[in-house]
C-alpha cells in the first residue's frame, strides 16, 4: 500500500513567486492536513480539510490556501513567497480527523527554498 | 509562549538507558500525539492518546488530562531510537498545536 505522497520533493522559488504542492493521501483516507517545519523548530499546523472542506486553520497569512480534490488529494498554494516561507511542507492524511483522535499519517515532506 | 513545551530539548544517552521525554501543554485537548522525526524530515505517528497509558514494544507513552502532561518512555534504548521526538496535540476547535521537539542521540 503507498502511503502518503507529496511532489515536488523539493523546490527552489525567489521572492515574490507563487508556489503549489501536491499531496495524495493515503488510499481510504479522506482527511489532509498541511504543516509548515522551518529549520530547527517543531510543525505549525496550516490548514485541515475534509470530504473537499476547510476544517481547520491556522495562524497563517491569507498568501497561503489550500483545496482538497474529489479524489482528496490536495493542493497548498503559497502567494507572493517570502524568505521566511522556506521550510519543510508536511502533508498528513487520517480517515475522517473531524474528532481529532485519529493517528495521522505523514507524507515525506517537500522542501521549499525561496531566495 | 508555546501551547505545548517539551522537555528536555536535547537528550543524549548510553544504548540500553531507560529515556524519559516530557510534554506539557496548555489548551484543551481531544487528543495528544507523540511523532517520530528522523533525520531528513519523515515523520512517523508513534501514538495518539486521549487517557492513560499505550505501549508498543519498548516505547510507552502516558497521559495525564488534569495535569495537562504527557511522558514517553524508552526502555533499553538503542542507536537507532536516535531521532526528534515532537508533541503535538489536538484541540476539540481542529488546531493542532506542536512542540519544538526533543533531539535525543543514543550512543552505543
Amino acid at each position: 500500500d503507498a502511503g502518503v505522497t507529496q511532489s515536488p520533493t523539493h523546490l527552489i522559488k525567489t521572492r515574490g513567486q507563487h508556489v503549489t504542492l501536491r499531496c495524495s493521501p493515503i488510499s481510504g483516507h479522506k482527511s489532509v492536513s498541511w504543516y509548515q517545519q522551518v529549520l530547527g523548530q517543531g510543525p505549525q499546523f496550516i490548514f485541515q480539510y475534509y470530504e473537499k472542506e476547510e476544517r481547520g486553520r491556522g495562524n497563517f497569512p491569507d498568501r497561503f490556501s489550500a483545496r482538497q480534490f474529489p479524489n482528496y488529494s490536495s493542493e497548498l498554494n503559497v502567494n507572493a513567497l517570502l524568505l521566511g516561507d522556506s521550510a519543510l511542507y508536511l502533508c498528513a492524511s487520517s480517515l475522517a480527523g473531524l474528532q481529532g483522535t485519529e493517528t495521522q499519517y505523514f507524507g515525506p515532506g517537500t522542501r521549499l527554498l525561496v531566495l | 509562549k508555546n501551547e505545548v513545551e517539551q522537555s528536555p530539548q536535547n537528550l543524549t544517552a548510553q544504548e540500553g538507558e531507560f529515556i524519559t521525554i516530557n510534554c506539557s501543554y496548555s489548551v484543551g485537548i481531544s487528543a495528544l500525539h507523540w511523532l517520530q522525526q528522523h533525520p531528513g524530515g519523515g515523520i512517523v505517528s508513534l501514538f495518539m492518546l486521549s487517557s492513560g497509558k499505550k505501549k508498543h514494544g519498548r516505547l510507552i507513552a502516558t497521559i495525564n488530562i488534569q495535569e495537562k502532561h504527557s511522558s514517553l518512555h524508552i526502555t533499553a534504548s538503542h542507536p537507532r531510537d536516535s531521532a526528534v521526538y515532537i508533541c503535538a496535540v489536538r484541540s476539540p476547535g481542529n488546531q493542532f498545536y506542536f512542540g519544538t521537539g526533543t533531539s535525543l542521540t543514543v550512543i552505543p
